[in-house]
């Protein structure tokens, strides 16, 4: 079972106002990933990181940043919420066997944030 | 280009039916595929993954898939629904030999009558 660990599960906070997603794994992947999902819509990947000290954007540009300090944590970061940020970040994680990338993902449980 | 196309956006089965969830891709390279399921507020768990060896992958909750090459498909099934499979499905196809190179499809919706 996947050790990766999403916080918080629900937001709700006003326009202007900064927040971090935390997102926490024990499994010490390199490979680490956030997603933006809409209700009932597909993922687009917004950030993902190779390990320490790297990261990059995705495909779906956001206004969010990410830092990778260490292994375990990758946070992302909206400096000025507004509505349109409205979402569900997914936090994700991709392992190794034997030196080489696998293929699955783990998932977190998701950040539901509502900027009103 | 590598996509992967789910023809379904949703599919509404009886209680104790068959489910079939279809699945598309392309790739120029040999792919891994997978596919998730995602309940209501929940994040994406795996049900079961292709990384090139036996074709039929037997999954979790009695799903399965079968890999066929030539038609480049990658079809979830199951015999009998039940309630509980009520959810959204994502095929998702990736490559070993890169860390970002992750594809999903737009996901189908399963609902289940009683």
């Amino acid at each position: 079972e996947a050790d990766i660990y999403q916080t918080p599960r629900y937001l709700v906070i006003g326009t202007g106002k900064k927040i971090t997603l935390e997102c926490s794994q024990t499994m010490g992947h390199d490979k680490m990933y956030w997603y933006q999902q809409d209700p009932g819509m597909e993922l687009h990947l917004i950030h993902y990181s190779y390990g320490v000290n790297s990261t990059e954007k995705g495909d779906l540009s956001s206004e969010s940043t990410v830092s990778r300090i260490r292994t375990e944590h990758f946070p992302l970061t909206l400096e000025s919420a507004r509505p349109s940020h409205t979402s569900q970040y997914l936090c994700a994680t991709r392992g190794t066997s034997g030196g080489a990338l696998t293929g699955e993902l783990f998932f977190g449980e998701g950040s539901r944030l509502t900027v009103l | 280009a590598q996509s992967v196309t789910q023809l379904d956006s949703h599919v509404s089965v009886s209680e104790g039916t068959p489910v079939l969830l279809r699945c598309n891709y392309s790739s120029s390279y040999s792919p891994s595929l997978f596919w998730y399921v995602q309940h209501p507020n929940k994040g994406l768990q795996l049900l079961l993954k292709y990384t090139s060896a036996a074709t039929l992958v037997k999954g979790i909750n009695g799903f399965e898939a079968e890999f066929k090459k030539s038609e480049t498909s990658f079809h979830l099934t199951k015999p009998s629904a039940h309630m509980s499979d009520a959810a959204e499905y994502f095929c998702v196809v990736s490559w070993y030999s890169s860390a970002s190179k992750i594809i999903f499809g737009s996901g189908t919706r399963l609902s289940i009558r009683p």
